[in-house]
């Protein structure tokens, strides 16, 4: 059981290129988000889906497309990468605990992204 | 937009002190999540809370959801160099996945 999986752990990329962040959980769990952790900022919520085929947005989406073909693999793809987006990037798995009202999150280990 | 506040922002304390740790808001949330992470992970799940006035403990942690849930605290006892790290909190909405999460303390505990 591997968890939460990330792909590349390190990536850096030129103003205006393209490039996807792969995401892939094997705990079979509905909802997966992505998150971007900027020093004393948190985690701000990228896009978010609650299951196959539905995707909705964050507190900061410009800028990243998402889509959802399978429960199991969450794509975050920057379509012209921009210095600001310089960030470590967190994809999270998560499901509805029994007591119904919280999500706990499973998080990957990271992307490392540096636009230069 | 639902905002949370972390206090302090970094803590540094000797072996063998406690601290406690502050996430306060203007908002009310259905439950209230910490999470502590280490240099180059993810963050990890620490507990939940969800109902006003719970306090809940794990081993030298404990974490307390306000009655009004609005606001949580973590206090740890007796610190150890093994509780260094980022401490997050993150609250949900009503009926949500989405959570939002505080600035982050950075806990150092010295040997």
């Amino acid at each position: 059981n591997a968890g939460v999986t990330q792909t590349p752990k390190f990536q850096v990329l030129k103003t205006g290129q393209s490039m996807t962040l792969q995401c892939a959980q094997d705990m079979n769990h509905e909802y997966m988000s992505w998150y971007r952790q900027d020093p004393g900022m948190g985690l701000r919520l990228i896009h978010y889906s609650v299951g196959a085929g539905i995707t909705d947005q964050g507190e900061v989406p410009n800028g990243y497309n998402v889509s959802r073909s399978t429960t199991e693999d969450f794509p975050l793809r920057l379509l012209s990468a921009a210095p600001s987006q310089t960030s470590v990037y967190f994809c999270a798995s998560s499901y509805m605990t029994p007591r119904g009202r919280s999500y706990e999150q499973y998080f990957g280990p990271g992307t490392r992204l540096t636009v230069t | 937009t639902q905002l949370l506040e972390q206090s302090p922002q970094f803590l540094s304390i000797q072996e063998g002190e406690n601290l406690t740790v502050y996430c306060n808001s203007s908002s009310v949330f259905s439950s209230l999540q910490w999470y502590r992470q280490e240099p180059g992970e993810g963050p990890v799940l620490l507990v939940t809370v969800v109902t006003g006035g719970e306090v809940k403990k794990l081993k030298r942690l404990t974490f307390q959801f306000g009655d009004a849930r609005k606001d949580s605290s973590l206090h740890i006892t007796a610190a150890q160099p093994g509780d260094t790290g980022l401490y997050l909190c993150a609250g949900a909405e009503a009926a949500g996945n989405k959570l939002t999460f505080g600035g982050g303390t950075r806990v150092l505990v010295k040997p």
